[in-house]
This record gives structure tokens, sequence and C-alpha cells, in this order.
């Protein structure tokens, strides 16, 4: 079955860069999801990468997908207080219904 | 305009009673979901609804648990007899063919 694994707690210093790594288990994972998750707040899609892609850069936010050790990570440059939150990983594995499949999150805590 | 919204945003109830999670998706989509996070665990999925029927259900969706869309814009998840262990966050989705899922904010229910 499905499997995502996430760390459990990440702390930066305002302004340095986080990296939030996920690994999963299924080779048939079609895209690979970052997730944010406010306190109180739903889950929030920060960025995607179909699994034919190897890196995907959105402003601020890198991902890069290593396939062969199905290693996926999420670069957060100049790390603000404000992107202290949970950052979930979540894999879809095949097209139609599309389910997602969720790590356990990271919790992200920004040191001012 | 959030595109999903839940209510409640906390529901309490106590063990064997019935309750009702409530999701208003504004717009049209094609796919409608139920996801549900213990305190402290991964984000589950419980339910795809499509078409105006269960797609595909994961086995946590028991014979406690329905869905509907009655009126073609509420979408709700009934727990028919509630259990200490069915407290979580419930979170609704919608997403159309191969795109984003947008979430809710989510119910947290704490069954007494």
């Amino acid at each position: 079955g499905e499997d995502v694994e996430q760390s459990l707690f990440l702390s930066v210093r305002e302004g340095d860069s986080s990296v939030i790594n996920c690994t999963y288990t299924d080779s048939s994972s079609t895209y690979l999801y970052w997730y944010k998750q406010e306190p109180g707040a739903g889950l929030q899609l920060l960025t995607y990468i179909f699994s034919n892609m190897d890196m995907k850069q959105d402003q601020r936010l890198t991902v890069l997908l290593n396939k062969k050790d199905k290693h996926l990570s999420l670069r957060i440059a100049d790390t603000q207080t404000g992107d202290s939150a949970i950052y979930f990983c979540a894999e879809s594995i095949r097209t139609g219904a599309n389910n997602l499949f969720f790590g356990t999150g990271t919790r992200l805590t920004v040191i001012p | 305009e959030p595109e999903v919204t839940q209510t409640p945003s906390h529901q309490v109830t106590q063990m064997g009673q019935e309750v009702i999670l409530r999701c208003v998706p504004i717009s049209n989509h094609l796919y409608f979901y139920w996801y549900r996070q213990i305190l402290g665990q991964k984000v589950e999925f419980l339910v795809s609804f499509y078409n105006n029927e269960i797609s595909e259900k994961s086995e946590i969706f028991d014979d406690q648990f329905s869905v509907e869309r009655p009126d073609g814009s509420n979408f709700t998840l009934k727990i028919r007899s509630t259990k200490l262990e069915d407290s979580a966050m419930y979170f609704c989705a919608k997403r159309q063919e191969n795109t984003e899922a947008f979430f809710g904010q989510g119910t947290r229910l704490t069954v007494v």
C-alpha cells in the first residue's frame, strides 16, 4: 500500500532556507504535492510536481523529486515567520478520482 | 471567498449520537472527498464521490458512515453512532479532473 513519511518537526531561523523532506513508497505516483496548514485553517495547496519532472521552482519554493529514491523535498528560501505552519507531502497514484495519500506533516517553526 | 466552506467548525457530541458534517462547495466540481485527521496522525482518505455516488472508499468508511449531496450544493458526511475514536478533524475537498483539490478549513469533531 501507499506510505508517505515525513519528519515531524523542523526549526529554522528567519531568513535561512528550510528544507522539508518526504519519502514515499508507491512508484506509480503520478503527482506529488505540498500542502500547507496554518492553525485553524484548511489545507492550502502550495505546489505540485508531476512524476516525470525532477525540479519545479515557484518564487521562494523549490521542489526536488528523486524518483529513483522516491524522495521529495520542499525548499523555502528566505524563510519568514509567516511560513510557520504544518507542511504535508501528498501523492496521488492514478488519474480519475485521484485520491490523495498524505504524510504525517512537518511542523515548521521559524525563529525570529 | 473560500472555495469550500465547512460547518460547523467544531462539533462536540456524545458517544452513540449521530452527527452530520456539512460542506458547501461553492462552484461545481466533479469530485468530492472527505478526509480525516486524528490528532497527531496522518490525513486519511475516507471517501470520494462522483456523479452523485460513491466512487471509492477506504477501510475506515464502514457502515457507520454515509455521504450525500442531496440538493446539488451541500455535501454531507453522516456518522450514525459516533465512537470515541471518531474524534478527529474532518476535511471536505473538491476537484476537477486531474487538477488540484480545494480543501475546506475542517470540522473538529469531539466525541465524549
